[in-house]
């Protein structure tokens, strides 16, 4: 079962412009992890907010988390072709368990 | 130094057969964690190993076993395969700490295709 759900399920946008997604999750978490996918390969680790956190930057994205509203978003700036992948959210259902949203898949339209 | 390592990459495999796969950690990493994801039910977890122990389970039928040797490298074996089991498995590893607060490192998945 998915801990949490991401929207939207699709984005295209053009490259150049901001991409904004979102993730919502169920229970009460230590932190959420967002990775990205591309073509059905493996995922790649882009970025861990603890839950004492409210923003965190790293390069082009910035993630925020309200756990209030038990939500994140991810934000990429300035997109690029290479952006295009599936993106995901992630919470730890056990020490070693990820628990994974069903992912936004972003297009970047050159 | 170097990331996951999953082999084989592609594998095709007919119902009722039996398959493994195998996964390398990264080197220090004590923590093997195995995954499914197929475009109905998306990622899912199959379950965890650290210093060759079982330590965590998803909800899979016993078909879906696993285990690990004592450098930290991990297999997993499907027995009787069903047409439900193709899917893209994912290995990952970790340091492994009792808490979850340690990044997990992916490989590239194994394709499996059952005919």
């Amino acid at each position: 079962s998915q801990q949490g759900e991401e929207d939207p399920q699709a984005l295209s946008i053009q490259e150049g412009e901001n991409a904004t997604m979102n993730c919502s999750y169920k229970t009460s978490i230590n932190n959420l992890q967002w990775y990205r996918q591309n073509s059905g390969r493996g995922l790649v680790h882009l970025i861990l907010i603890r839950s004492n956190e409210r923003e965190k930057h790293s390069g082009r994205l910035r993630v925020t988390l309200d756990t209030s509203k038990k939500s994140s978003s991810l934000l990429i700036t300035a997109s690029r072709a290479a952006d295009t992948a599936s993106y995901f959210c992630a919470t730890h259902g056990g020490a070693q368990k990820l628990v994974f949203g069903q992912g936004t898949r972003l297009t970047i339209n050159p | 130094k170097a990331g996951v390592t999953q082999t084989p990459r592609y594998l095709i495999k007919t119902r009722g057969q039996q398959v493994t796969l195998s996964c390398s950690p990264i080197s220090g990493h004590r923590s093997v964690s195995w995954y499914q994801q197929t475009p109905g039910q998306g990622l899912q977890f199959l379950f965890e190993y650290f210093s060759e122990t079982q330590r965590n389970k998803g909800n899979f039928p016993g078909r879906f076993s696993g285990r690990q040797f004592s450098n930290s490298r991990s297999e997993m074996n499907v027995s009787t395969l069903e047409l439900g089991d193709s899917a893209l498995y994912l290995c990952a590893s970790s340091l492994g700490g009792a808490t979850s607060t340690d990044t997990q490192y992916f490989g590239p998945g194994t394709r499996l295709t059952v005919l």
